[in-house]
């Protein structure tokens, strides 16, 4: 199976600020990466898909990039609805598997 | 608009049994994989179990491989998720969700509300 590993388990951050969290394919995945946000007792939200397309309706401070074994998923801008955990998952093969979850708080 | 509506999920004995079923609308189901997707009480996200839109092809994480069944009925535009031989492990709210592209199996974009299914005794 593929292993998922997300850097760093928490931020803290400030409104305005840009952030980047980091994932980390155990094996290549080409460009096989989504990247989900989940609000407390929510179900998850998709914004990344294919490693850098936005899904529709995520506004655009969201972005990612990557290939291979490493993806990044940056917020240009923090607002005060990103404080959340967000995810990585990879789709290349079953079993599709998540990272950890990186908690975004108010610094 | 797509909405997944799941069925309560409830509290089941180790060793028990239950089946989940997920109503689709607002999207033609038969032409989606569908999935499982499961969270544990403060933990991670879990994918469980994917299906094909014609139901030919099923998928099944290694930790429920052999107790639990995924099937579909087009007809129904409903989603099920047979769970036996319940764990305590098993314990965690299920989501059902679909992609958000026919060609994308695994990137999902629409979820369920989520039900909370606790194994214990």
């Amino acid at each position: 199976d593929i292993q998922m590993t997300q850097s760093p388990s928490s931020v803290s951050a400030s409104v305005g600020d840009r952030v980047t969290i980091t994932c980390r394919a155990s094996q290549g995945i080409s460009s096989w990466l989504a990247w989900y946000q989940q609000k407390p007792r929510k179900a998850p939200k998709l914004l990344i898909y294919a490693a850098s397309s936005l899904q529709s309706g995520v506004p655009s401070r969201f972005s990612g990039s990557g290939s291979g074994t490493d993806f990044t998923l940056t917020i240009s801008s923090l607002q005060p609805e990103d404080f959340a955990t967000y995810y990585c998952q990879q789709a290349n093969s079953f079993p599709s598997t998540f990272g950890q979850g990186t908690r975004l708080e108010i610094k | 608009e797509v909405q997944l509506v799941e069925s309560e999920g409830g509290l089941v004995q180790p060793g028990g049994s239950l089946r989940l079923s997920c109503a689709a609308s607002g999207f033609t189901f038969s032409n989606y994989a569908m999935s499982w997707v499961r969270q544990a009480p403060g933990k991670g996200l879990e994918w469980v179990s994917t299906i094909s839109g014609s139901g030919g092809n099923t998928y099944y994480a290694d930790s429920v491989k052999g107790r639990f069944t995924i099937s579909r009925d087009n007809s129904k535009n409903t989603l099920y998720l047979q769970m036996n031989s319940l764990r305590a492990e098993d314990t965690a709210v299920y989501y059902c969700a679909r992609p958000n592209y026919v060609d994308y199996t695994l990137y999902f974009a629409y979820w369920g509300q989520g039900t909370l299914v606790t194994v214990s005794s």
